[in-house]
Formats: C-alpha cells, structure tokens, sequence
C-alpha cells in the first residue's frame, strides 16, 4: 500500500504581515528550547533560543514565547518576508549532565504569499 | 568558518552494499551528532559522540548501522548492508559546551 508520511501544519501569510508558528513539548523537564528553520535541500538552521527561567527573548525580526504551564512555545516572525518561506522546527533539551540530546518537533511549513 | 561539512552530498547505491557518509564538525566543537530524516518519521536522533566518545546510540535503527569518530574533527557513519528503506537524508550537527547545534548540509541517500 502507500506509505503515508507526516502530515506537517502549514501556515500561508501575506508578505509584510507577521507570523506566528507554535509548538506544543511533552517534557516538563525540558528546560532549554530551540527554533530552526530548514529550507528545501538544506540543513536546519539555528534561529533562536531561549531558557526556562525566561518567557520571551527578541532577536533580530523573531521572537520567542515560552509557556511553561501549558508547555507551550510559539516563534513570532515579523514583517514576514519570502525568504521566511521554510519548515520551522522546535526542538527541547532536559539538560541533564552532559546529555545534550534535542527531540525535534514535526515541523511547519511557513509559505509567504506575494 | 566553513560550517560543518558532510560528503557525499548525493549518493545512490544499490540495495546490499556499503556505505559510508562523512562529517566534519565545525572546529572546537566537542559534540557530534548524526540524524537522519525521512518524510515517514521526521528528524531522528541517530547517536551522538562528546569528545570523540560515543555517549548514545539508542537510536541507531539496528547492527547494520554504525558510527565512528576517530578524531575531533572526522566521523563517519556506515550502514552494511543497506536496504531500500535506508533512503533518506542524513545530517551531521555539532556543537560545543552551548547546546544550540549547527547543522551540515546533509547527505540525500538513495539505496535501490
């Protein structure tokens, strides 16, 4: 039979207007929290990052949201420009001892419409 | 900084033969990573090194996998033999003592 593969959220926005991509983590231990973004044929690129011992962090155009009570994460992109366009990764850390594992979310696709 | 490097970039076999994938982790980084990622099951944890020691690889898929790392600045996963269900692509990240990992741009493995 077919082989089904991940079923990826997709957002669309119109260029200019600002994004927002959410992530819900299953671990109430992690406490070290990442974006990527991974355009078609590439590697996962580094975004953001943030701790749990803060709720928002701004870098440059993106900003990162962190609900520890719902175990929530949510990446803001403003001004969203074609070049957004790509899947966006979470991705959370426990952070025990040297462990340095990441466990990748399923990814959404961001497209940016003209 | 050249990023981390990774070859081949494409490679196509036939099922049952061996292959080897490369990476070259950015410079001064202490932790490698290989994954592997498929349309079927996202982005996987394969096993990582810290300081050219192997620390898990409970994510290697089964013995026809293995990963090695013999010095700070080189490893390289083989699977043999490989299988159909072995395409994929598969990307080697390293980091250092931060734990954001830096990602390479990955080998697109194809077995038929």
């Amino acid at each position: 039979g077919e082989s089904v593969g991940l079923h990826l959220p997709t957002l669309s926005v119109q260029e200019g207007d600002n994004s927002i991509i959410n992530c819900a983590y299953s671990n109430s231990a992690s406490d070290y929290f990442i974006w990527y973004k991974q355009e078609s044929g590439k590697g996962p690129q580094f975004i953001i990052d943030i701790r749990s011992n803060m709720d928002k962090r701004q870098g440059q155009r993106v900003t990162v949201l962190l609900n520890k009570t719902v175990k929530h994460l949510s990446l803001q992109i403003a001004a969203t420009q074609p070049g957004d366009s790509a899947v966006y990764f979470c991705a959370e850390n426990e952070g025990r001892g040297s462990a340095r594992q990441l466990t990748f979310g399923s990814g959404t696709q961001l497209t940016v419409l003209p | 900084d050249a990023g981390v490097i990774q070859s081949p970039r494409h490679e196509v076999t036939e099922m049952g033969q061996e292959v080897t994938l490369r990476c070259k982790p950015i410079s001064g980084h202490n932790s490698l990573f290989w994954y592997r990622q498929t349309m079927m099951r996202g982005l996987e944890l394969l096993i990582y090194f810290n300081n050219n020691v192997p620390i898990d690889d409970s994510g290697m898929p089964e013995d026809r996998f293995s990963a090695k790392m013999p010095n700070a600045s080189f490893s390289t996963l083989k699977i043999q033999p490989s299988e159909p269900r072995d395409s994929a692509v598969y990307f080697c990240a390293s980091t250092e003592a931060r734990r954001e990992q830096y990602f390479g741009p990955g080998t697109r493995l194809t077995v038929t």
